[in-house]
């Protein structure tokens, strides 16, 4: 079992729509982001989460650290929204050099 | 500008071949990774570093070799290239301490080996 589980894997949504991408993990963790790559572009982070609730324009990102879970909402989407979402969680003293990515989830918004 | 700075962003190679991938950041970060992606994959770790003049290998280290003697710079380096390690390589890097969990990456690198 993957210590950073995502799902869907794949979503296909029409513009408008709400979003959501959810990450489960099963380690202790310092820190979660939310990274975005476009279709053979670079990785950003959107959001670093350990605790509550971040928004950034139509992006929320929450996280519950009792149930080791977190959601990517994205209100309102459009067709420039589609990506591949990434849950990474940053463990301190772990495996992996302490960052572990989850397997991302395609996102493709159609008009 | 603060970030992660990687060169160069396209390379081809000759099998056989060696080149360096230049990783460079200016945030005093302490972790730094590098990363192969190959089409349509999730991120492979290569190597990772957890400061200055100490390096791990990751998932798939062979062919590859590093090196951290300052805290900027993180090079990757290819020898004997194979057209095995086509791919587009990311580095990252991490803080601590009073920029805790930052991460940033490096916009890729994509490398061809024919």
């Amino acid at each position: 079992k993957n210590e950073v589980e995502q799902s869907p894997q794949n979503l296909t949504a029409q513009e408008g729509e709400f979003i959501t991408i959810n990450c489960s993990y099963s380690v202790g963790i310092s820190a979660l982001h939310w990274l975005q790559q476009h279709p053979g572009g670079g990785i950003v982070s959107l959001f670093m989460l350990s605790s509550g609730k971040k928004k950034h324009g139509r992006l929320i990102a929450t996280i519950n650290i009792q149930e080791k879970h977190s959601s990517l909402h994205i209100t309102a989407s459009h067709p420039r929204d589609s990506a591949v979402y990434i849950c990474a969680v940053l463990n301190y003293g772990g495996s992996q050099g302490n960052l572990i990515f989850g397997k991302g989830t395609k996102l493709s918004v159609k008009p | 500008n603060a970030g992660v700075t990687q060169t160069p962003k396209f390379r081809i190679l000759k099998i056989g071949q060696s080149m360096t991938l230049q990783c460079t950041q200016d945030m005093n970060h302490n972790y730094m990774y590098w990363y192969r992606q190959d089409p349509g994959m999730g991120l492979k770790l290569i190597y990772y570093s957890v400061g200055a003049g100490i390096t791990d290998k990751g998932e798939v280290p062979n062919g590859y070799n590093v090196s951290r003697s300052t805290t900027e710079d993180f090079p990757l380096r290819l020898e004997l290239a194979a057209p095995s390690q086509t791919s587009v390589y990311f580095c990252a890097s991490v803080g601590k301490s009073l920029n805790t969990g930052e991460l940033f990456f490096g916009e890729g690198s994509r490398l061809t080996v024919l």
